[in-house]
Parts: C-alpha cells; structure tokens; sequence
C-alpha cells in the first residue's frame, strides 16, 4: 500500500542534542511538508521541498533543518537551537506543490519530547 | 498574509443531531478550502474539499458551504456517529500563501451516544 511512514512513533532528548525525524513516502509525489502541531494551535509549515534537492522555509523554520537528496525521503532535524522543541510533528506530502493543488497526505506523526 | 480563524474550538453534540464548524480567512486570493479529521494518535486525512469556483458540495453525510463575499466557509455533518468523534482542521490556500496550507487551529469534536 502506498503512504508516508515516519520514524521513530516516539523520541526523547535531552536538551543540547540534536534528533533527527525521519520521513519516507512511497506515493512517487513530487513535494514533501514537515508541520508541527502543538495543543490548540493547529497545523504550522517548518519546511517544504516541490522536488529534490530544493528546499524552502515555512512559518517556523528556526531550529530545524532539511534534506531532499531523494524524491521518497525528508528528513527533519531539530536543532539545539530549537528554543521549545517538544511537539508533534507530522510529515506530509503531495503530488506536486502549487495554489490550488495542494491536496496533503499525512504521516502518522513522531512525538519529540525533551527532558 | 492568510489567516485561518476556526470556531468552536471544542463541539459537543448527541448521536444522530448535526455539527457545524465555521471557518473564516483573510486573503481574498484564496482559492481551495479542505477540511481534515485528525483521530487520536494519527495523522490529519483529508474528508472533503472545495474550490472557490464552487459554493456548495456533498458527500454523504458531510457537506461544506464556501461564501467567497463574506470569505468563510462551513462543514457540515449530519447524524453525527460516535466515529465522527475527532479533531477537524479547515485549511485555505492560494496565490497569496504561495499555494502553501494555512491551517485553522482545529475543532474537536466529541459524539455522544
């Protein structure tokens, strides 16, 4: 079957360490999203890449960074500098990245929590 | 640039009545309005959607109404069912967002039997 998997479902970290989020999709789609989710706020871009090898900052991009070396891979890492970085994050992607067309489909989420 | 304002942030109903969650955005440019359901523990997936060139569509038991004027748009769901129970997100993109989502920040939604 055809999907978004992320890796590892659960993470924790101690402060100062840097963690890296895995996304892989087997769905042949062009572009790929990293959200964060936190209690009552919604849905808010980190990054985004339309194809491989091109990347660009969403609403949040401080404290994380990416990689598209691979049309079916994203991986996130957060940073050390990442001020509050215990949230839910969830990859997604879709089929090509444009106004109009952005119909997402989402991982399963890993859950990032710092101790 | 865009805005997504969602309400109510938490609905309660009974099995069987309807729920209406409203949404409204700021950037006119806006142009395609989906909604998602996020059960516990998983990710958001998509229920329905609609284009601004459209005011109204049906599926089954959902629908969502788009007012372009007054630039806010509503999920309906009719007798609502324990499984309906999640959270939903509206979400509004276009030119000005350059064709990323802007989400709402969710309505959860608890079913009652």
């Amino acid at each position: 079957d055809g999907g978004i998997t992320q890796s590892p479902k659960y993470l924790f970290r101690k402060e100062g360490q840097n963690v890296t989020l895995s996304c892989e999709q087997n769905l042949n789609h062009d572009a790929m999203y990293w959200y964060r989710q936190d209690p009552g706020q919604g849905l808010r871009l980190i990054y985004y890449s339309q194809i491989v090898n091109d990347f660009q900052k969403g609403d949040i991009a401080e404290g994380y960074s990416v990689s598209r070396e691979k049309k079916e891979s994203f991986p996130l890492t957060v940073t050390s500098a990442q001020k509050n970085p215990t949230a839910f994050y969830l990859c997604a992607s879709s089929i090509v990245h444009g106004a109009g067309a952005n119909v997402l489909t989402f991982g399963a989420g890993s859950r990032l929590t710092v101790l | 640039g865009e805005n997504v304002e969602q309400h109510p942030s938490t609905l309660s109903v009974q099995e069987g009545d309807s729920a209406v969650i409203k949404c409204t955005y700021s950037d006119s440019a806006s142009n395609y309005f989906p909604w998602y359901k996020q059960e516990l523990g998983k990710g958001p997936q998509l229920i329905i959607d609609i284009r601004s060139n459209v005011g109204e569509k049906k599926d089954q038991r959902i629908a969502v109404t788009l007012n372009k004027t007054a630039k806010h748009f509503s999920l309906h769901i009719t007798e609502t069912q324990p499984e309906d129970s999640a959270v939903y997100f509206c979400a509004a993109s276009g030119a000005g967002s350059q064709g990323n989502l802007i989400f709402g920040k969710g309505t959860k939604l608890s079913v009652k039997p």
